[in-house]
């Protein structure tokens, strides 16, 4: 099984431009997150979808922040338009399931970094 | 609103010494509680858990212990390698979501051979 995969791994941008990050979860997973590490304020969840419905995304910091989950098999997490503040490492991980009781599965994550 | 906290890293030890990072909760009745390892550059993966009081996680020689009454999740081992530098994560699910991982703020262990 190839994990869950995340790309880009590393996306340096500048301040104001449009930046997709993007994540393939183990097959056969039902439930699907989004995370945001940063030194200030740890690992935050920003989204959680189960059969690629969005069912909690009050962590989504503002607006700028998009999330969608068309199929199974892919989700992506927008930023537009990007600050220096969006600075961090977005991480995915999938669960089969819907209880977090259970292993969630990370990606490796996406280091950004905004100029 | 449910929390955690962990002891402030680096934490730095020779091979072969016994290790404990401390974990402490803050959530109504009883939540389930993680230890999640990350190493350099990767995702983080699940170490050990335990879903009610008392239990016992267990896993690769680590140890950590549900403990209601201190609203601790210490992990521990007997002897660490020069493997498992990594960094760790306290991190806990409340009764009021069967999905939100709260995590700790991460411990660094750095072990020298």
């Amino acid at each position: 099984d190839a994990g869950v995969i995340q790309s880009p791994r590393h996306e340096v941008t500048e301040m104001g431009q449009e930046v997709t990050l993007r994540c393939k979860p183990i097959s056969g997973h039902n439930s699907l997150f989004w995370y945001r590490q940063t030194m200030m304020r740890g690992l935050e969840l920003l989204i959680y979808f189960n059969n690629n419905v969005p069912i909690d995304d009050s962590g989504m910091p503002e607006d700028r922040f998009s999330a969608k989950m068309p199929n199974a098999s892919f989700s992506t997490l927008k930023i537009q338009p990007s600050e220096p503040r969006d600075s961090a490492v977005y991480f995915c991980a999938s669960i089969l399931g819907t209880g977090g009781y259970n292993e969630q599965f990370f990606g490796p994550g996406t280091r950004l970094t905004v100029l | 609103g449910d929390s955690v906290t962990q002891m402030e890293g680096p934490v730095t030890l020779s091979e072969e010494a016994f290790l404990t990072i401390n974990c402490t909760y803050t959530a109504t009745g009883y939540p389930s509680l993680f230890w999640y390892v990350q190493y350099p550059g990767e995702g983080l993966q699940l170490l050990l858990k335990a879903t009610k009081a008392d239990d016992k996680g267990s896993n690769k020689g680590f140890e950590a212990t549900y403990r209601k009454e201190t609203t601790s999740f210490h992990l521990e081992k007997g002897s660490v390698q020069v493997s498992d530098s990594a960094v760790y994560f306290c991190a806990l699910i409340g009764m009021d979501s069967s999905y939100k991982l709260i995590f700790g703020s991460g411990t660094r262990l750095l072990v020298r051979p």
